[in-house]
């Protein structure tokens, strides 16, 4: 699977929008792009993932550039409660491809 | 709540006893995993279950031995461990291993090993 690069660390004031950019230059046709976080102490949350068209769901959206190798999830009115680590993860939607985890983003939302 | 659940959430063991962690879905899925967490490291997947057969073993040491007698429980038996695999112990659960399955992750069990 190809390989992600996140920022290790972005700032937010509660009720912005946070931008959490992706690079994924090496993505192949196939590959699915997944977001997952993990608040502190807890298990990792599935978020949205997406192939090349946008997607939203109720938690955030996610926009993929048009050559696919960036992308961005984006949380429309941040709250304290969306403070954790987003891993944005590239993966192809065969059997025994399992997800692998980065260092992901810690996103820290600040009143 | 994400239908997962683990027991305990936290456990102090010394290097010579022996303990089980135990994960439970309430999901009906039909795969199963594993993963640790060490403190500043990524999530590392260690083993994964799909039909109650093990598909992935990731050179896990023998000291970590996976259990699962069905799809809804899986388990961890830990013997020997070395104060290393202090760490937190997460299982997840899919439906299927392919496809664009969505993993459900538990909270948890903290382990250290004194």
């Amino acid at each position: 699977d190809a390989k992600t690069t996140q920022p290790p660390s972005m700032d937010c004031a509660e009720g912005r929008a946070a931008n959490l950019p992706c690079n994924h230059s090496t993505i192949s046709g196939n590959e699915y792009v997944y977001w997952y976080r993990q608040i502190h102490s807890q298990g990792p949350q599935y978020i949205i993932h997406g192939l090349k068209n946008n997607e939203t769901n109720e938690m955030a959206s996610l926009i993929i550039t048009e050559d696919r190798k960036s992308s961005t999830l984006i949380l429309p009115h941040a709250t304290l409660r969306d403070t954790a680590v987003y891993y944005c993860i590239v993966r192809a939607p065969r059997a025994g491809n399992m997800l692998t985890f980065g260092g992901g983003t810690r996103l820290m939302v600040k009143p | 709540e994400t239908g997962v659940t683990q027991t305990p959430r936290h456990l102090v063991m010394g290097m010579t006893n022996k303990k089980s962690l135990k994960c439970e879905q309430h999901l009906g899925h039909n795969a199963m995993y594993w993963y640790k967490q060490s403190a500043k490291k990524p999530l590392e997947l260690m083993f994964v279950y799909s039909l109650e057969e093990r598909v992935e073993n990731n050179s896990v040491p023998s000291r970590f031995s996976p259990e699962c007698p069905n799809s809804s429980h899986l388990f961890l038996h830990l013997h020997t461990l070395q104060p290393e695999d202090s760490a937190l112990y997460l299982c997840a659960s899919s439906q299927g291993l392919g496809g664009t399955v969505e993993q459900f992750f538990g909270p948890g069990t903290r382990l250290t090993v004194l």
